[in-house]
């Protein structure tokens, strides 16, 4: 069992909709990051947290330390959220060299 | 330089020859890393540095090394390339360990 689950590993939308992609993980930590990636290109980091919740725009990360769990939100989607979206967890006591990353969440927004 | 830079973008090598990926970052961060980044795998570090003069390795390091001179630059070098080695390769960086991190646009090497 990967110490980090996504899901799911891919949705389909349409545009508009509300949008929840699912991070859970097995192992104390300090930090969880959610990445974006779009095809082809770079990888963006759009948050890190250690508790509770933030928002940036139409995006919302939320975290339940207890519950090992974290969700990731987009409102009002849109086709440029089209991308795949990842979650890495940092284990307690250790930097970002022990980062471990899951698969990946594959989101398509259709028009 | 704004950011995170590789170099280069893509690349076909053939088995056998030695490769080096260059990384240079512009924000005076104290740590990077490389990772690279395979189908159904996910992102896997390779080695990483915590600051200049120090380097660590990650979880797959066979047939890689690295160097980290100064703070800026954190080149990955293939002594002797495999097809196995065919992957898409990130580097990133953070102000510290425990801080944000920044990625590079990757390198897509392919080795036949």
């Amino acid at each position: 069992k990967n110490e980090v689950e996504q899901s799911p590993q891919n949705l389909t939308a349409q545009e508009g909709e509300f949008i929840t992609i699912n991070c859970s993980y097995s192992v104390g930590i300090s930090a969880l990051h959610w990445l974006q990636q779009h095809p082809g290109g770079g990888i963006v980091s759009l948050f890190m947290l250690s508790s509770g919740k933030k928002k940036h725009g139409r995006l919302i990360a939320t975290i339940n330390i207890q519950e090992k769990h974290s969700s990731l939100h987009i409102t009002a989607s849109h086709p440029r959220d089209s991308a795949v979206y990842i979650c890495a967890v940092r284990p307690s006591g250790f930097g970002n060299e022990k980062l471990t990353f899951g698969t990946g969440t594959r989101l398509t927004i259709i028009p | 330089i704004a950011g995170i830079t590789q170099a280069p973008t893509s690349q076909i090598l053939a088995a056998g020859r030695r490769m080096t990926l260059r990384c240079t970052q512009d924000m005076r961060h104290n740590a990077m890393y490389w990772y690279r980044q395979d189908l159904g795998l996910g992102l896997r570090l390779i080695h990483y540095s915590n600051t200049a003069g120090t380097t660590g390795k990650g979880e797959v390091p066979d047939g890689y090394s690295v160097s980290r001179a100064n703070t800026d630059d954190f080149p990955l070098t293939l002594a002797s390339a495999v097809p196995s080695q065919t992957s898409v390769y990130f580097c990133a960086s953070s102000g510290t360990r425990n801080t944000e991190a920044f990625f590079g646009q990757g390198t897509r090497l392919t080795v036949v």
